[in-house]
């Protein structure tokens, strides 16, 4: 199984802040890689997907990068609706897996 | 609208039974793949079983194999999960989720339905 390492496991970080988040995979998934927000007692919500590809409706200051084993999910400009729980998850594989997640937190 | 709402949730005891069903409006579910994810109390995203849309292809997480099984009616639009020989680590939200795209993310989820195994 490919196993998806997340980090940080959480952060601190003020309005207007520019946050990554990295997700590694144990081996190559090429761009089969997707972020997800969840916030507390909601379904996860897809923001990226494909590495790269911002969801309809999603706003612009999410981004998304990488392939192979490396990805990164950039917020620049944090927004107060942005607090929330992070996660990737990759699709190569018909077992699917998720990084542990990342929540971000209000300084 | 596409959307996928889940039932069959509850409290069971260890070693029990359930079964977790969720209806799909919208879209056929005969075209897509599906999933099972569940999240723990406070804990992480994890995939528990996937589905091919003519239901011959089924994959299950390690820890649920052989007590899991993953189904599909796709004349009722209906997922669904049976779920035996319950233990206290299967406590959890599970939702139902749609694979998707070229790359196949998952969209949508359904709002969940919450399985508590306590005696």
């Amino acid at each position: 199984d490919i196993q998806m390492t997340q980090s940080p496991s959480s952060l601190s970080a003020s309005i207007g802040d520019r946050v990554t988040i990295t997700c590694r995979a144990s081996r190559t998934i090429n761009r089969y890689l997707h972020w997800y927000q969840q916030r507390p007692g909601k379904a996860p919500n897809l923001l990226i997907y494909g590495a790269s590809n911002l969801q309809s409706g999603v706003p612009s200051r999410f981004s998304g990068s990488g392939s192979g084993t490396d990805f990164t999910l950039t917020i620049s400009d944090l927004q107060p609706e942005d607090f929330a729980t992070y996660y990737c998850l990759q699709s190569y594989t018909n077992s699917r897996t998720f990084g542990q997640g990342t929540k971000v937190e209000i300084k | 609208e596409v959307q996928l709402v889940e039932s069959g949730g509850g409290l069971v005891q260890p070693g029990g039974s359930l079964r977790l069903s969720c209806v799909a409006s919208g879209f056929s579910l005969s075209d897509y793949w599906m999933s099972w994810v569940r999240q723990a109390p406070g804990k992480g995203l994890e995939w528990v079983a996937n589905i091919k849309q003519d239901g011959s292809d089924k994959y299950y997480l390690d820890s649920v194999r052989g007590r899991f099984t993953i189904s599909r009616d796709n004349a009722k639009n209906s997922l669904y999960l049976q779920a035996n020989s319950l233990r206290a680590e299967d406590t959890a939200v599970y939702y139902c989720t749609r694979h998707y795209g070229d790359y196949v993310w998952f969209d949508p989820w359904g709002q969940g339905t919450l399985v508590i195994v306590s005696s």
